[in-house]
């Protein structure tokens, strides 16, 4: 099973800040790894796909990087809307794994 | 745009079987695989397990020996059942379209194991 391992578990930030999570996987996962956003009392949101490809309707200050172990979600210019619980999520091999989750909030 | 929405009962019992179907309006199951979610309170996202429109299935390793996938085409639904469950298996439950990703989710169902 792959690991993946997020980085920061908790995060406390001001509006406007530049914000980055990682997410680190235990074997090469190539570039399936994905990111959701996921608000209180809310199902999980696709917010990048293939580690750096954005998804139609998400806002342009989410980003994502990385291939193979390590990954980075940047969210540029932090709104008041984006406190969330962040999760990577891999798709390369089974059994499919989360991270354990960023939690995001705004000061 | 396809739609998820999951349904069954909330609680259960120690030992007994966790049923629930997630009905998919505005799309069609057909050349997609349908996924289980869950989440525990305030804890993070474990797959349980999907299946393929033509029937084939895939489970966690971890819940292998007690989860079964089904999938009915003629009514636009998937269905999990959990045997023999515990109190580890209050969560909520979610089901997923995965493409490579899971790009559409339902709402979720929570459902408590108590006596």
């Amino acid at each position: 099973e792959i690991v993946l391992t997020q980085s920061p578990d908790f995060q406390s930030v001001t509006p406007k800040e530049k914000v980055t999570i990682t997410c680190r996987a235990s074997q090469s996962i190539g570039s399936s790894l994905h990111w959701y956003q996921q608000k209180p009392d809310q199902s999980p949101k696709l917010i990048i796909k293939h580690a750096s490809q954005s998804i139609s309707g998400v806002p342009s200050r989410f980003s994502g990087s990385g291939s193979g172990t390590d990954f980075t979600l940047t969210i540029n210019s932090l709104e008041a809307e984006d406190a969330a619980a962040y999760y990577c999520h891999q798709s390369n091999s089974l059994p499919y794994t989360f991270g354990q989750g960023t939690k995001l909030e705004i000061k | 745009q396809v739609q998820l929405q999951e349904s069954g009962p909330g609680l259960l019992k120690p030992s007994e079987t966790l049923s629930l179907t997630c009905t998919v309006s505005g799309g069609s199951l057909n050349n997609y695989y349908w996924s289980w979610i869950r989440q525990p309170p305030g804890k993070g996202l474990e797959w349980v397990g999907y299946i393929y429109y033509s029937g084939s299935t895939n489970y966690n390793p971890s819940l292998k020996s007690r989860v079964t996938i089904s999938i009915d085409t003629s009514k636009n639904q998937f269905s999990l059942k959990l045997s023999s469950v515990t109190a580890a298996d209050t969560a909520v439950y979610y089901c997923a379209r995965r493409s490579t990703w899971h790009d559409v989710w339902g709402q979720g169902t929570l459902v408590i194991v108590s006596s």
